[in-house]
Formats: C-alpha cells, structure tokens, sequence
C-alpha cells in the first residue's frame, strides 16, 4: 500500500525558515517524481514544486522560486521542501505527491497518491 | 502563463442526479487535464487523467471529456460520497507548472 506521511508543519514568524519531510513507503521511490502542493486554509490548491525521480532536475512555481528547495533522499525514501523567508501567504496546508508517471514524464497525468498534509502557520 | 477556470463555483444536486462540471484553459493544452476530487479535511484523489482515462479503482460513472480548451467531467448518478470539491488540474506545462482550477464545490440539494 502506498503511504505518504509528511511532517515538519508548525507555527513561525514572517521570514523565518523551516522544513518539510515526506516519509514514502509502498513503492519504488527512486522511479517517480515527486511534488509538492499546497492549499490556503479555505482556499483551492497550487501546486509547489516537482523533482525528478533521480533527482537532477527541480522545478518550482514562481511564487516560490529562490526561497524554496525541493530534494530527495533515496536512502530514506523521503522528499524535503527546504522554505526560507516565509511569508504569511505561504501560510497553509502543504501536501506531498506522487507523480502517477514513472521515469522521466513526470506530471503528465497527474498525481496519483498524497499525503495528509502538515500545517504550516506564518504569522507574527 | 495557462489560466485555469471552472464553472459552476458550486451546484447542489440530488442523489441519482447527472451532474457535469467544466473546466476551461486560457489557451490549448491538447489533452493534458486532470480532474480530482477533495473531500472536507482529506488530500485530493485523482478521478481522470489525459482529459478521459478513469484512474484505477474510480467508479464508473465519473467521466471525463474535451481537448484544446475546454473540458467536462460527467458524474451521471450522483452518489452520497461524491459530494465534495472538484478541481481541474492541466498538467501540459510540465515540468514547469500545473495549475489547477478554483474548484466546483457539490453540495446537497
């Protein structure tokens, strides 16, 4: 069974830095992209960042580019959202992906399994 | 970059009823649009992906149709679980963006 658990969600003050884990188990982790999303309290979904299942290539939604970083670890089948100088609309739940592609079409037909999500607050 | 937008915002509907949602990109994405479903306090599930391929275990009366701009999922007996939030979701920018649409929220009539 596929199961993705984040953690990492906490309260922190505007410019603070923080990060994210996802724990993945029930699959081959080294074979897909993984993705980060995230969703404003009331709000509809954006989606955050992609790296590539060998993790050579990141890519990151504007809104975040230069502050975030996405990584993998293959050794401890977990992906990482590294957030800098967070502000208060990064405020919100945070949910990994799994891309529902192997190889190297990653995200072409969508994300097949999530998380639960963690809870990331900024505020002063 | 693609703007995504749906209508409805929201639609109530009884159970049995046929209900279509659509979805519309700013400019041609072929087929490359996913549709999930959200459920209060859940992560989002994957119904379709490539505007009509069911994702595996997604009952059968969800559908899903269109390419270039426009699109539609189809429920056509609507059920007590399937009351939830619908987003469309283009995937045709990768690996560079995949923005999804506002959401159509299902609710009780």
């Amino acid at each position: 069974e596929v199961q993705l658990v984040e953690s990492g969600g906490v309260v922190v003050q505007p410019g603070d830095s923080l990060r994210l884990s996802c724990a993945a188990s029930g699959f081959t982790f080294d074979d897909y992209g993984m993705h980060w999303v995230r969703q404003a309290p009331g709000q509809g979904l954006e989606w955050v960042s992609l790296i590539s299942w060998d993790g050579r290539s990141t890519y990151y939604a504007d809104s975040v580019k230069g502050r975030f970083t996405i990584s993998r670890d293959t050794s401890k089948d977990s992906l990482y959202l590294q957030m800098n100088n967070l502000r208060a609309e990064d405020t919100g739940l945070y949910f990994c992906a799994k891309d529902n592609n192997s190889g190297e079409s990653s995200g072409y037909y969508g994300f097949d399994y999530w998380g639960q999500g963690t809870l990331v607050t900024v505020s002063s | 970059d693609i703007q995504m937008t749906q209508s409805p915002s929201s639609l109530s509907a009884s159970v049995g009823d046929r209900v279509t949602i659509t979805c519309r990109a700013s400019q041609s994405i072929s087929r490359y649009l996913n549709w999930y479903q959200q459920k209060p306090g859940k992560a989002p599930k994957l119904l379709i992906f490539a505007a009509s391929t069911l994702q595996s275990g997604v009952p059968s009366r969800f559908s899903g149709s269109g390419s270039g701009t426009d699109f539609t999922l189809t429920i056509s007996s609507l059920q007590p679980e399937d009351f939830a939030t619908y987003y469309c979701q283009q995937s045709y920018n990768t690996p560079r963006g995949f923005t999804f649409g506002p959401g159509t929220k299902v609710d009780i009539k």
